[in-house]
């Protein structure tokens, strides 16, 4: 069992299509954080949440940190061809050490 | 301010040959850590390492695999008589305290 698990595993959508990716865990969480990996490439840091009920915007993407702190989501706004990737949560321990879920390999097509 | 460089970006070896990855952290990082993909998968935590200091390994087949972090020059992930099973993107990531980690690009291992 992993400790997050993400979902759906898999999503392709039509360019301005709205989406929303979960990462849902039974473990309560400080903080969790949200990658991007674009194919060849490592993660890119999307965003940090560490209130219960935090929702912060970065452009169309819109990302929430459960008021429990046991889960998240991602949701994105009109998506581009650009936003093709694989999304990751994370949640940090005290070494900064990062235990990822298995990611949401999302593919938007024009 | 170069970011984490990894090398090679891609390495073929054969069945039973060594494997050697290198990761020069961020300047003025002193933490790094090593993490292994398999495709479709994400990220599996291997070995943390501090300056000349393994801090923790929990994640690292005990067989075959070593890391280092010497004083100076990169950090080392070594795989020693690889199996095709080790075929896998390697990642690693530098941190200091207050900061985000930042990743590299990551090398990719075939073994054939």
């Amino acid at each position: 069992t992993q400790l997050l698990e993400q979902s759906p595993q898999f999503l392709s959508i039509q360019e301005g299509e709205n989406l929303t990716v979960y990462c849902n865990s039974s473990s309560v969480f400080s903080s969790l954080q949200w990658y991007r990996q674009e194919p060849g490439e490592g993660p890119v840091l999307l965003v940090t949440v560490v209130t219960g009920g935090e929702v912060k915007k970065l452009k169309r993407l819109t990302f929430q940190f459960g008021d429990a702190r046991k889960d998240s989501s991602l949701h994105i706004t009109a998506a581009q061809p650009g936003d093709t990737g694989l999304y990751l949560c994370a949640v940090p321990n005290a070494g900064n050490m990062l235990t990822f879920g298995g990611g949401t390999r999302l593919m938007v097509k024009p | 301010n170069a970011g984490v460089m990894q090398n090679p970006r891609h390495l073929v070896r054969r069945r039973g040959q060594e494997a050697r990855l290198r990761c020069s952290p961020m300047k003025g990082h002193s933490h790094v850590y090593w993490y292994r993909q398999l495709p479709e998968e994400g990220l599996k935590f291997m070995v943390y390492l501090q300056k000349e200091n393994i801090i923790d390994e929990s994640g690292m087949p005990k067989e075959r695999f070593s890391a280092e972090f010497p004083k100076e020059g990169p950090s080392i992930l070594r795989i020693q008589q690889v199996v095709r099973g080790d075929s896998a993107a390697y990642f690693c990531a530098s941190w200091e305290q207050g900061h985000e980690a930042f990743f590299g690009q990551g090398t990719r291992l075939t073994v054939v």
